[in-house]
């Protein structure tokens, strides 16, 4: 069935340092991918998404790109912040079965 | 807007009591979703409605659970009756025309059952 898997976490890292999460997926016919952030105390709220092959999603400095070809969709941004430290949601919706699945979760921490 | 509204946003209670948490969505939407969230299982999809009529709710964990959507403002969450384990946080959200769209989350409902 379908899935999305997400590196464990957490993830440490210092300010301004390069961020990788890593995210795969398994889906039948043509996925719509996301990731979603979780600050503390608080709900979900969408970060980027991408609808088809080799779409760019970006946000707030943080990109993902759509890759077909290694199922994957790793969320990366340049230069992180104290304030980016949260916990990161990949998401994938198949269209041709209307499921809708989550990642377990990566919680980062960015240390000043 | 006022986004989506979770309401209690703590509940504590008893083994084996009713418990009822309440979501009223984002005016408009016509997508309804229920989440539970534990450090054990994560975020899991327990079910969601579209116009009012559930769609999919094969993530309802048992016959205990039961949720219903009267109205498009209103949609509730039954646990009856509770036990230990259902102690959790609960999420609704609510998005427009589809699960492809984003999907927009209340602060959540975290139930303590002792």
């Amino acid at each position: 069935g379908d899935s999305v898997t997400q590196m464990e976490g957490p993830v440490t890292l210092s300010e301004e340092a390069f961020l990788t999460i890593n995210c795969t997926y398994t889906a039948t016919g043509y996925p719509s991918l996301f990731w979603y952030v979780q600050y503390p105390g608080e709900g979900l709220q969408l970060l980027l998404k991408a609808t088809k092959a080799d779409d760019k999603g970006s946000n707030k400095g943080f990109e993902a790109t759509y890759r077909k070809e290694t199922t994957s969709f790793h969320l990366e941004k340049g230069s992180v912040q104290v304030s980016d430290s949260a916990v990161y949601f990949c998401a994938v919706v198949s269209y041709n079965f209307n499921k809708f699945y989550f990642g377990s979760g990566t919680k980062l921490n960015v240390k000043p | 807007d006022a986004g989506v509204i979770q309401s209690p946003r703590h509940e504590v209670t008893e083994m084996g009591q009713e418990v009822t948490l309440r979501c009223k969505p984002i005016s408009g939407h016509d997508y309804l979703f229920w989440y539970r969230q534990t450090m054990m299982r994560g975020l899991e999809l327990l079910i969601y409605f579209n116009n009012n009529v559930p769609i999919d709710d094969s993530g309802m964990p048992e016959d205990r659970f039961s949720a219903k959507m009267p109205n498009a403002s209103f949609s509730t969450l039954k646990i009856q009756p509770s036990e230990p384990r259902d102690s959790a946080v609960y999420f609704c959200a609510s998005s427009l025309r589809g699960l492809h769209n984003e999907q927009f989350f209340g602060p959540g409902t975290r139930l303590t059952v002792l």
